[in-house]
């Protein structure tokens, strides 16, 4: 049983085009959150909901709108794709917002733009 | 913002030894400190945390220390085996505040 699951896995797409990445978790958590690895590896986050609703959007171009349709998922859709959005993309989750909790991250999807 | 440094960037030692990563940070309102391991091709995984109130955690050949006073945090993992080669990333938490933010990174290689 996959805790947070994220489709695709892979996506290499050209300049312009809109994509869109699923991610599910099945864990009852209540907060779910964005996450961009760069190829320095570096950690930065993006967006966290938390019972579906937006905390945090940080400075990300607004390009990128992500949808929580219930608790359980988060998705992000981004349009006109750029060179710079080639990066790996984690989904998250953790218990509660309130408190501070560890993550449980999906296994990512690598984002190409050619 | 809250800001996290994490050093060294990479780490080299030879299997059997200890290693010792560490993560500063600025905001004293703080109070969430854990740790990840990330593998080839996964997402990061949590391998112990540290609230606060605790000055040591324990978990088998990791452990974790705080100093509050100073504001760093430290991972330690004994008698290292390849199998502990990752990226380390530190990351601080802050009650209320929807996020956790993550240090930099560090490779750690386990030389056999």
């Amino acid at each position: 049983d996959t805790a947070v699951s994220q489709t695709p896995k892979y996506l290499v797409t050209q300049m312009g085009n809109d994509k869109s990445i699923k991610c599910e978790q099945n864990l009852g958590h209540d907060t779910m959150y964005w996450y961009k690895q760069d190829s320095k590896k570096f950690l930065k986050i993006m967006f966290s909901y938390n019972n579906k609703e937006l905390i945090i959007n940080e400075t990300v171009p607004n390009r990128f709108s992500p949808k929580s349709p219930d608790k359980a998922h988060l998705n992000l859709h981004i349009n006109s794709l750029e060179l710079g959005d080639s990066a790996v993309y984690f989904c998250a989750s953790s218990q509660g917002f309130g408190q501070t909790y560890g993550y449980t991250f999906g296994s990512g999807t690598r984002l190409t733009v050619v | 913002g809250e800001n996290v440094e994490q050093h060294p960037s990479t780490l080299s030692v030879q299997e059997g030894d200890s290693a010792v990563i560490k993560c500063t940070y600025s905001d004293s309102a703080s109070n969430y400190f854990p740790w990840y391991k990330q593998e080839l091709g996964k997402g990061p995984q949590l391998i112990i945390d540290i609230r606060s109130n605790v000055g040591e955690k324990k978990d088998q050949r990791i452990a974790v220390t705080l100093n509050k006073t100073a504001k760093h945090f430290s991972l330690h993992i004994t008698e290292t085996q390849p199998e502990d080669s990752a990226v380390y990333f530190c990351a601080v938490g802050v009650a209320n505040a929807g996020k956790s933010t993550f240090g930099d990174g560090t490779t750690l290689t386990v030389k056999p």
